[in-house]
């Protein structure tokens, strides 16, 4: 079956540094790939997403790019704002298995002043 | 893309009771899920929500626990049956259109 796996938080970074989420999937088919974002007492918001390999995703100073090769799909941004403070969800979905959305564990990130 | 409103927003029950969650969506989504999340966890997926028909239930979860409406294109139901301190979660409902994944934003319910 399909399965996401993304780095254990929490990830605790001072303001203005670079955050790197790795995130890795498994998948029968050729799945579109996500990113969402929890803030605190709200629900998920999509970040970006990307639909084929090699595709690059970016949204609010956010980026992933999608690697077929290494089945991976991780979550950047240079420069971090105590505003980015949330939990961050990598997802995918694949047609073959009903296009149902299957989530990682998700990264708690606390960003610092 | 689509707005999910779901409500209620929060409520806080009596074990034994059932609660009923609705989702309306502002415009026609394609499929409708619903989804489970533990405090501090992921997000599990409860069912897919077909119109007319008995939801698609993934494993774990039941319809006599977990029963399901989707009576038309833009409006889903979920009730938490019986209910027990185990089933205190944040509870998402989500749709798919042509503009992806939108989510509603979450009922928090818990179990006294």
């Amino acid at each position: 079956g399909n399965s996401v796996t993304q780095m254990e938080g929490p990830v605790t970074l001072s303001e203005e540094a670079f955050l790197t989420i790795n995130c890795t999937y498994t998948a029968t088919g050729y799945p579109s790939l996500f990113w969402y974002v929890q803030y605190p007492g709200e629900g998920l918001q999509l970040l970006l997403k990307a639909t084929k390999a090699d595709d690059k995703g970016s949204n609010k100073g956010f980026e992933a790019t999608y690697r077929k090769e290494t089945t991976s799909f991780h979550l950047e941004k240079g420069s971090v704002q105590v505003s980015d403070s949330a939990v961050y969800f990598c997802a995918l979905s694949d047609q073959a298995a009903g296009n149902k959305l299957t989530f990682g564990g998700g990264t708690r990130v606390l960003v610092k002043p | 893309s689509a707005v999910i409103s779901q409500k209620p927003s929060r409520d806080i029950c009596q074990r034994g009771t059932s609660l009923t969650i609705q989702c309306q969506v502002d415009s026609q989504v394609t499929m409708m899920f619903w989804y489970r999340q533990q405090p501090g966890q992921s997000l599990t997926l409860i069912a897919t929500a077909n119109q007319g028909s008995e939801a698609t239930y993934e494993s774990g979860f039941v319809i006599d626990k977990f029963p399901i409406s989707r009576p038309n294109l833009t409006f889903s139901t979920l009730t938490v049956s019986n209910m027990s301190p185990e089933d205190s979660s944040i509870y998402l409902c989500s749709g798919t259109g042509v503009d992806g994944y939108t989510f509603g934003s979450g009922t928090r319910l818990t179990v006294v």
